[in-house]
């Protein structure tokens, strides 16, 4: 499985203010995904970052808010734009394995908005 | 809508116990099932894969698939306060690039 860093690893910021966060894997991936887990809940897909092209995005979620880039296959970022204390969350980025389409995590970023 | 069902417990066992948890998908062509662990705090760790019915064992853990009942458990023999976390059951139902997350089972095992 590929090995995936995240950074920060936490964040404190004050609403309406932005964070990046950035991801790397140690291997070249052709798809990245972005979830958010909210305290006690499950996972949520935000958004799948191919390279070349731009992100594809869930249902409830916009590139305004979120915008991600995707600038080679082993590297993405996730914004998260004008926050509000309903996004504090872990956001995880992913990656899919290539036989049966696990899903490998990083270590998340853990984000409060205050 | 896909959906994968999990009790969420918690789960309390024992010490030295076996430990079953369940989950239920409603997508009767899923092809892949995979059971995660995640820790207070840490990211989803994949600890067992499943792609056909029976049983299929890793050290301490057993995976059960039953298509047929569309039910997937995982069975955790002699538990150890170390195992104490959330599990994630995830269903990869094809047609789809992505699994569906239950919402995890806390387990807690007490010395």
């Amino acid at each position: 499985s590929a090995v995936i860093s995240q950074k920060p690893s936490r964040d404190i910021c004050q609403r309406g203010t932005s964070l990046t966060i950035q991801c790397q894997v140690d291997s070249q991936v052709t798809m990245m995904f972005w979830y958010r887990q909210q305290p006690g809940q499950s996972l949520t897909l935000i958004a799948t970052a191919n390279q070349g092209s731009e992100a594809t995005y869930e249902s409830g979620f916009v590139i305004d808010k979120f915008p991600i880039s995707r600038p080679n296959l082993t590297f993405s970022t996730l914004t998260v734009s004008n926050m509000s204390p309903e996004d504090s969350s872990i956001y995880l980025c992913s990656v899919r394995g290539t036989d049966h389409y696990e899903q490998y995590f990083g270590p998340g970023t853990r984000l409060t908005v205050t | 809508q896909k959906e994968v069902e999990q009790n969420s417990g918690p789960l309390s066992v024992p010490e030295g116990a076996i430990a079953s948890l369940n989950c239920t998908y409603s997508d009767r062509v899923s092809q892949s099932f995979f059971w995660y662990r995640q820790y207070s705090g840490k990211s989803p760790e994949l600890i067992m894969s499943i792609y056909s019915n029976g049983d299929k064992e890793d050290g301490r853990f057993t995976a059960q698939l039953n298509k047929a009942s569309q039910y997937v458990s995982l069975l955790i023999r002699d538990s150890q306060p170390s195992d104490s976390a959330t599990y994630l059951c995830a269903v990869w139902p094809g047609g789809s690039y992505i699994p569906t997350f239950g919402r995890g089972t806390s387990l807690i095992v007490h010395p």
